[in-house]
């Protein structure tokens, strides 16, 4: 049963606009939101995070939202940079157990020049 | 530098043929964690220590077995190893306390291929 789920496996953007990534939950136990940028060939960095008692966390050009009601969240990458250009993860981690990690399955963005 | 280390980046192994992949960070992290990556699956936690000597299982611990007696080492060991054990693997480190505050590093990853 996948708890976290990224229902579109890619995404491509022209450079300088929006990108939209997407993310569902179903536990309502979750507290704590990330998401991670990974490129080929290295592990995953950590771009951007969220409590569950916010709804909107800003870092730059990046912005996470966390919509509880509709157990979703989004990142919003803007302008894309072709550098974006990489598989992106949310993950969610439980009150119960906050060295638990929950990750989905990756969105690949590809950010056009 | 900052970083997790894991060796080796490459391996390939034959069925039953035990093997450890070791990972270790120069940052003093209480807690480290390994996952394995799959196509269409994401990143799975498999084990994770949140100090010296205390470690506990994610969600997919068969097939693995784990130890944390240093606070900067944790080696993942395959007992028996299967070819369902091919998988891209990844050990990672953080501080203690909550995952919002406390950045997780992860190491480059290790290539296994269980023949």
């Amino acid at each position: 049963d996948q708890q976290v789920k990224q229902n579109s496996p890619s995404l491509s953007v022209q450079e300088g606009r929006i990108s939209i990534l997407n993310c569902d939950y179903t536990n309502s136990m979750f507290d704590y939101f990330l998401w991670y940028k990974k490129y080929p060939a290295e592990g995953p960095t950590f771009l951007i995070s969220i409590s569950s008692i916010k709804d909107k966390n800003e870092d730059g050009r990046f912005t996470v939202f966390l919509n509880k009601s509709a157990k979703h969240l989004s990142l919003h990458i803007v302008p894309s940079q072709p550098g974006d250009s990489a598989v992106y993860f949310c993950a969610a981690s439980p009150t119960s157990g906050t060295y638990k990690y929950i990750f989905g399955t990756g969105t690949r963005l590809k950010v056009l020049a | 530098e900052a970083q997790v280390t894991q060796n080796p980046r490459y391996l390939i192994t034959v069925t039953g043929k035990k093997l450890t992949v070791t990972c270790s960070q120069n940052m003093n992290h209480e807690y480290m964690s390994w996952y394995r990556q799959d196509p269409g699956l994401g990143l799975r936690q498999i084990y994770y220590s949140m100090n010296v000597e205390v470690t506990d299982k994610g969600d997919v611990p068969e097939g693995y077995k784990v130890s944390r007696k240093e606070k900067r080492n944790f080696p993942l060991i395959l007992e028996s190893p299967s070819p369902n054990q091919t998988s891209l693997y990844f050990c990672a480190s953080r501080p203690a306390g909550t995952p919002l505050n406390n950045e997780q590093f992860f190491g480059p990853g290790t290539r296994l291929t269980v023949l």
